[in-house]
């Protein structure tokens, strides 16, 4: 299995900043995924986070709102910009892919933000 | 990826075995079940998932009907820190960037006393 932990675990952030959250695996893993879930919602995914090249973003979801870098195998970032209320939502990295295969996919522990 | 329908809540005495449904009646012949549960203010665990054969762990068993238009998970002997939402998932298994997974509302479980 893969452990998944993210940083911050939470922060509070005034309207028109921008946050960057941290997602570590502590096994190489091939893929990466970014998901939002807003108050009382289930989980929907962001992107997909590419090693070495540009995120696969989901609809409704733009880089400009949302970039992402995953530099290696292990690391990725999701940066929430030009912040407003509605961004507020708890934000999950996942993982799948380790060297025992790709049959389930691993989730972190998840940012809860809060805009004012 | 096929939809699929479970029901909105569900509850299960301590102890007792809890049985959640989903029904996924336009599965293809290449997606699979997948089970997930999130317990408050955590990220997703995974649980289990199965083609076509019945599959147990040691969290839980599922139970895919012969036609695979639906399953059951079963936890055995349920207890309170199982209480959470339960998600059913169907995906075609891994082909590269084919592989996100599509969470429906799910099923959230009360175990009580």
């Amino acid at each position: 299995s893969a452990v998944i932990s993210q940083k911050p675990s939470r922060d509070i952030c005034q309207r028109g900043t921008s946050l960057t959250i941290q997602c570590q695996v502590d096994s190489q893993v091939t893929m990466m995924f970014w998901y939002r879930q807003q108050p009382g919602q289930s989980l929907t995914l962001i992107a997909t986070a590419n090693q070495g090249s540009e995120a696969t973003y989901e609809s409704g979801f733009v880089i400009d709102k949302f970039p992402i870098s995953r530099p290696n195998l292990t690391f990725s970032t999701l940066t929430v910009s030009n912040m407003s209320p509605e961004d507020s939502s708890i934000y999950l990295c996942s993982a799948e892919g380790t060297a025992a295969g790709y049959n389930e996919q691993f989730f972190g522990p998840g940012t809860r933000l809060t805009v004012l | 990826d096929a939809k699929t329908t479970q029901p909105t809540s569900m509850d299960c005495a301590e102890g007792r075995a809890a049985n959640l449904p989903c029904n996924h009646s336009t599965i293809s012949g290449n997606e699979y079940v997948y089970w997930y549960r999130q317990i408050h203010s955590q990220g997703p665990q995974y649980i289990i998932h199965g083609l076509k054969n019945n599959e147990t762990n040691e969290m839980a068993s599922l139970i895919i009907t012969e036609d695979r238009k639906s399953s059951t998970l079963i936890l055995p002997h349920a207890t309170l820190r199982d209480t959470a939402v339960y998600y059913c998932i169907v995906r075609v298994g891994y082909t590269g960037t084919a592989s996100k997974l599509t969470f429906g509302t799910g099923t959230r479980l009360q175990v009580t006393l």
